[in-house]
């Protein structure tokens, strides 16, 4: 059964450095999303993604943070500047339409020190 | 904007059923999903409705009442392997995004 992979699993930085978290989505789907998760709170959407544009973003989602698709199969977030509050798991989603199941990676947990 | 509330934590016995709810308060409204969470893991999809009515999919079944704000999951013949958090996330009208509430965690015991 197809899946959504994420790479790595477990990212650990110093403030103020930059990470890319990459990702993987299903193969035939279109509709790409980053979500995060603070230890013990809610998950919370970040961005989507369609037709290699942004669609969507909340507030989160600021100026430190930027997607892109490299290449046909990679979807990447990329945070420039790392911030103690950054720590959190990080989640990749991706459905066939905009309407569609969303169905998320396994999750990189990135830790700030 | 979404509001959606839901029990913090629910424990129920092995082999038993038990029913979540969700109620929610948006501006808009495209179906409402259930997701099963295990800690340090991601969120799985259980089943969606955006529909009035019930959906059942083997031992889980969902509800949803648009003019009342309110869906459940209802887990049947309950097994150690079903204690997760369960997250009810409901997708806004025109938008594909998911907003999500806490979760309700959700032991099962012997």
């Amino acid at each position: 059964e197809p899946e959504v992979t994420q790479t790595p699993s477990h990212q650990v930085t110093q403030m103020g450095q930059e990470v890319i978290l990459r990702c993987v989505p299903i193969s035939n789907h279109l509709y790409f999303y980053w979500y995060r998760q603070i230890l013990g709170q809610k998950v919370e959407f970040l961005v989507s993604f369609y037709n290699n544009e942004i669609s969507e973003k909340s507030e989160i989602f600021d100026d430190q943070f930027s997607v892109e698709r490299p290449d046909g199969s990679n979807f990447t977030l990329k945070i420039r500047s790392t911030k103690l509050e950054d720590s959190a798991m990080y989640f990749c989603a991706s459905s066939a339409g905009g309407i569609d199941t969303q169905y998320f990676g396994p999750g990189t947990r990135l830790t700030v020190l | 904007g979404q509001n959606i509330d839901q029990p913090t934590e629910m424990t129920a016995t092995e082999g038993a059923i038990v029913q979540i709810n969700c109620t929610y308060q948006t501006s808009g409204f495209n179906g409402l999903f259930w997701y099963q969470q295990h800690a340090g893991e991601a969120p799985t999809f259980l089943s969606y409705n955006v529909l009035d009515g019930l959906e059942e999919k083997g031992r889980f079944s969902s509800f949803l009442s648009r003019s009342k704000g309110y869906s459940y999951l209802l887990l049947k013949e309950l097994q150690m392997k079903d204690s997760a958090s369960y997250l009810c996330a409901v997708r806004d009208s025109g938008y594909s995004t998911l907003t999500f509430g806490k979760g309700t965690m959700l032991l099962v015991s012997p």
